[in-house]
This record gives C-alpha cells, sequence and structure tokens, in this order.
C-alpha cells in the first residue's frame, strides 16, 4: 500500500529538549516535503527537498532543520523546541507523474510546553 | 503573485442538503487544480483533481468541482451531504517554475452537517 508514515504521532516535549519527527515513504517520489498546520493559517511549507542531498525552504523555516540522506526519509529535526512551535505536522511526498499530487502522512501533533 | 483564496472558513448545512465550497485562485500561469479533505484526526487525502481536458472532475464520495477558467474557480460540490461528509476541505493549486513546482494551499473550509 503505498503509504507516507510518520512517527512519533504525538509528542509533548519540553522547550529546548531537541526532538525529531521521522518520514518514509514508499512510493519512490523525488520530492517531500513538511508542512505545520494552524488554525485559520491552513497548511504552510517548512522545507521541501527535491532529491536526494537537495533541500531548501519553505514559507516558514525559523528553528527547523531537515535531511535527505535517503530517496524514502525525510526527518524533521527541531533543534531547541519552543512554545511556537506547537502544531501539526504533516509530511508529504509528491507524484510528479499525475500532476503533483501530493500524498500526506497522518501528522504529527507536537505540543512544547 | 499566485494565491489561493477558500471564501468560507466555515459551511454548516443539514443532511441530504446540497453543499457548494468556494475556492478561487490567481495565476499568471497555467495550473493543476485540488482538493484535499482532513477528517478529524487524520491527515489529508485526494479528493480530486483537474489536470486538463473536461472541466467538470468527479472525486471520491459523490463529489464533484468544476474548473471556470474565465473566473478562476475550482468550486466543489455535492448534490446530497451526510454526516460522514463532516470534514475540513482544502482547495490547492500547483504550478510550474523554472526546476520546479509551486503548490499553495487554501486556509480550508469546514463542513459541518448537521443532522
Amino acid at each position: 500500500e503505498a503509504q507516507v508514515t510518520q512517527n512519533p504521532r504525538y509528542l509533548i516535549t519540553v522547550t529546548g529538549k531537541k526532538l525529531t519527527v521521522t518520514c518514509s515513504q514508499n512510493m519512490n517520489h523525488e520530492y517531500m516535503s513538511w508542512y505545520r498546520q494552524d488554525p485559520g493559517l491552513g497548511l504552510r511549507q517548512i522545507y521541501y527537498s527535491m532529491n536526494v542531498e537537495v533541500t531548501d525552504k519553505g514559507d516558514v523555516p525559523e528553528g527547523y532543520k531537515v535531511s535527505r540522506k535517503e530517496k524514502r526519509n525525510f526527518p524533521l529535526i527541531l533543534e531547541s523546541p519552543s512554545p511556537n512551535q506547537t502544531s501539526l505536522y504533516f509530511c508529504a511526498s509528491r507524484d510528479k507523474a499525475s500532476g503533483n499530487t501530493i500524498y500526506f502522512g497522518e501528522g504529527s501533533w507536537l505540543t512544547v510546553v | 503573485a499566485q494565491s489561493v483564496t477558500q471564501l468560507d472558513s466555515q459551511v454548516p448545512v443539514f443532511e441530504e442538503a446540497p453543499v457548494e465550497l468556494r475556492c478561487n485562485y490567481s495565476s499568471s500561469v497555467s495550473v493543476y487544480l485540488f482538493w484535499y479533505v482532513q477528517y478529524p484526526n487524520q491527515g489529508l487525502q485526494l479528493l480530486l483533481k483537474y489536470l486538463s481536458g473536461s472541466t467538470l472532475v468527479k472525486g471520491i464520495n459523490g463529489f464533484e468541482a468544476e474548473f471556470n477558467k474565465s473566473q478562476t474557480s475550482f468550486h466543489l460540490r455535492k448534490p446530497s451531504v451526510h454526516i460522514s461528509d463532516t470534514a475540513e476541505y482544502f482547495c490547492a493549486v500547483s504550478y510550474a517554475l523554472p526546476g520546479t513546482y509551486k503548490y499553495i494551499f487554501g486556509t480550508g473550509t469546514r463542513l459541518k452537517v448537521l443532522a
């Protein structure tokens, strides 16, 4: 089954404690990205990657890092989380062959206290 | 600049009534258009998409949308909604830039189906 898998699904952490949200896709897509979803703001792109070792900033990259060492994996790193990073995060991969249809993971609820 | 506007943040409607969720976009280049649905506590999934061809597009769960180039709209419709259609719906636009594709989401419309 085609899917994007992200973990953890739910996390409560404290300010400043580094954390990583993992993301993996099994569709061999080149393009992957991270979004955050906040009430009234919709989905905003954090970072994206067009292929292995190629990453770039999205619309709201401050406070986040990413890496793309393998095609299937695209982890999101919060080096020093702050309360304003409390949000719902989605990993996604994109299928160029179908007009850029996006496949989303199920989301990771992150609370920073 | 490209943008996507979903005019209604919330739409309440009674069960079995018709519904239309509005989406307008602005773009100076050719676009692909999408609707995604997010059920409570779940990720987003594709409802339907317009890439080319017929301007009336049918999706899952009885939804359809019509691409209107002159009005730059891509409104989503369903003739008779069910309680299970309660969800948030996102319109999205994809367009080509040199070397990449840009994707823009609307801010979402919450559809609340009432018994």
